[in-house]
């Protein structure tokens, strides 16, 4: 099973609200990550998270707020977003070694 | 600070021809590179992972290869069909301690027309 799974799929929240994006995997892999890609650009990294400790923050805004419960299940929690922040959001998971990233299929967030 | 560019930005060709895209980086250190193709609005689809040890990957109709010392892939695509529309991305393994971090190019939107 090679696959990467978010949940939602399509997600429109207003400015005051507080919801959360989901994302699995089974490939037994130690590291997972947080992208962010607007409309017509590569994705941008935000967060990636080694053993289940966050290791990286690319100096993401602290409304967005990242969570790794256990090795297969990484949350991002989102509260108080702006309009800007409207993109497709997309997890990722990687092996140790010389292994290949799987991404999932995204969650696309509309903040209205 | 890694920077990986992709040219053309842009491409459309007629069914049948066979086509390169091309990745560059600007730090040589980097572990492997990915290849994804990307269709609108969806997630990342891997292609071909090339290894920091080898200077070539093919799968069916793509060959990958990679020269570390000039910070260059290119990704070859035979016989392009239609199907092959979509955006195409390179992605740097740039070891970031203890963690690998993917850095994206700036992606190769490819148009295959029948």
């Amino acid at each position: 099973d090679t696959e990467v799974t978010q949940t939602p799929k399509h997600l429109v929240m207003g400015m005051t609200n507080k919801k959360s994006l989901k994302c699995e995997q089974h490939m037994g892999h130690r590291a997972m990550y947080w992208y962010k890609q607007k409309a017509k650009k590569p994705p941008e990294l935000m967060f990636v998270y080694s053993y289940e400790k966050l290791s990286i923050n690319e100096s993401v805004p602290s409304r967005f707020s990242p969570e790794c419960p256990n090795s297969s299940l990484l949350n991002l929690h989102l509260h108080a977003l702006q309009p800007e922040d409207s993109a497709l959001y997309l997890c990722a998971s990687l092996g140790g070694g010389n292994t290949e990233a799987f991404f999932g299929q995204g969650t696309r967030l509309t903040v209205v | 600070k890694q920077e990986v560019t992709q040219i053309p930005a842009a491409l459309s060709v007629p069914e049948g021809e066979n086509l390169v895209l091309n990745c560059s980086f600007t730090d040589s250190a980097i572990y492997n590179l990915q290849w994804f193709r990307q269709d609108p609005g969806k997630g990342l689809t891997s292609l071909l992972l090339i290894q920091s040890s080898q200077r070539e990957q093919t799968s069916g109709r793509l060959n990958a290869s990679l020269d570390k010392s000039s910070g260059r892939s290119t990704l070859y695509i035979a016989a392009s069909q239609p199907g092959d529309s979509a955006t195409y991305l390179c992605a740097v393994f740039d070891y970031g301690g203890a963690t690998n971090k993917l850095i994206f190019g700036t992606g190769t939107l490819l148009a295959v027309q029948p």
